[in-house]
This record gives structure tokens, sequence and C-alpha cells, in this order.
């Protein structure tokens, strides 16, 4: 069985700040992992994936997510947030079967 | 442009009432899911089809029926038996395989809300 804890459901941050965005994942097996963003009242959009290779993923509009297999983590950061990076973010793990999603982090940047 | 079209984006129901959520592909996508999302509870999988005529249960199957009779297509049925019906419904497909190959990178669909009055 695999699981997933995002550990803040909310995460108030000003504009231009840092932010981290914590996830951490139990597995028995090899994992992917994923982060997704919701927008309100939208689905979800693919942010980035760690399936092989460097540990370290980046997304197109600046976030960035390391894999830790030693600490079982995948957190999301970004240097500088922006007004419009307001939204909900999903972790979620692959392992031996399906995607399991974790509880979700809102993000609210404050100008 | 190819994506996932979900209908209706809200629906109110009376208790009782059974209801169909609607879900398009044109992604050329073989796997669908269903999903439901309350607020802090993240994304519970009712349903998921990995092939035309065949659907498996996910963890919260109770109360929902699917079918799949045509790849592009995978409506859900919240039936009366559903004790609490009221969330947002996703709607999701991929690709089957190996997850380097793309599959389990799921495409979601806009959602619907439905309400119970």
């Amino acid at each position: 069985a695999q699981s997933v804890t995002q550990l803040d459901s909310q995460v108030p941050v000003f504009e231009e700040a840092p932010v981290e965005l914590r996830c951490n994942y139990s597995s028995s097996v090899s994992v992917y992992l994923f982060w997704y963003v919701q927008y309100p009242n939208q689905g979800l959009q693919l942010l980035l994936k760690y399936l092989s290779g460097s540990t370290l993923v980046e997304s197109i509009n600046g976030f960035e997510a390391e894999f830790n297999k030693s600490q079982t983590s995948f957190h999301l950061r970004k240097p500088s947030v922006h007004i419009s990076d307001t939204a909900e973010y999903f972790c979620a793990v692959r392992g031996s079967n399906m995607l399991t999603f974790g509880g979700g982090t809102r993000l609210m940047v404050k100008p | 442009d190819g994506g996932i079209t979900q209908s209706p984006k809200y629906l109110f129901r009376k208790e009782g009432q059974n209801v169909t959520l609607s879900c398009e592909q044109n992604l050329n996508h073989d796997a669908m899911y269903w999903y439901r999302q309350d607020p802090g509870q993240g994304l519970r999988l009712i349903y998921y089809s990995q092939i035309v005529n065949d659907f498996q249960k996910g963890d919260i199957a109770e109360g929902y029926s699917v079918s799949r009779e045509k790849k592009e297509s995978f409506p859900l049925t919240v039936t009366s038996a559903q004790k609490n019906p009221t969330a947002f419904y996703l709607c999701a497909s991929s690709m089957t395989g190996q997850p380097r190959s793309g599959a389990n990178v799921l495409t979601f669909g806009a959602g619907s809300r439905l309400t119970v009055l």
C-alpha cells in the first residue's frame, strides 16, 4: 500500500516571498511522483513529475521539486511567488498500481 | 484541441434521485478515472477503466456505477444509495503502460459539482 501526506493544509505567503509545500510518501516499491495544481472550480493540471534520472525536477513557471529517497519526500518550492500562484496543490505518488493523492495544500499569496 | 469534457458543470439533485455525469475524451487514452473531491480530503478514486467494457472499483465505489461502452466515454451514475453525494466530481484519463512512457500522467476535466437538495 502507498500513502501521501501533505503536511500543511494552508500556506499563506506574501507576494515575491519564497515558498515550500511539503509532501511525504510511503511505499514499499519504487515510486513515481507528481505535483498537480488546481485553480478554483477547475480540474487539476500537471505541474511537474519525477519518473527517473535527476532528482531535481522543474516546471515551466518557476516551481521545482526534489525527490529525496532517504527522507521519502518530494517537496515543492518556488523562490518568489506571484499572486497568480494562488491555487491548491496536490502531491501524488504511483507505486505498484494506481495513483494516490495527498489531501492538498492551499497556497494563498497575499499582496 | 484534445481534452476531456465533463457535463454538466453544476447539477442539483433531490434526495432519492439517480443522476448521471458525463465524461468524454478525444485524447485516444485507454484509461479513464472518476474521482470525488471533498474539502480537505484530496481526491478519492471511485472507479477506473483501463479498457473498453472493463472497469474496476476504486476506494469509494459504494453508491456509484459506471459503464465503458466506448473508448471515448466513461459516464458516472450517482445512485440514491450514495449517502452523501454532494461533492465535486473529476474525470481523468491517461495512457496505459509503464510510467516512464507517460502512463499515469493524468489529464483532468474541469469537473462537475453535484449538490443534493
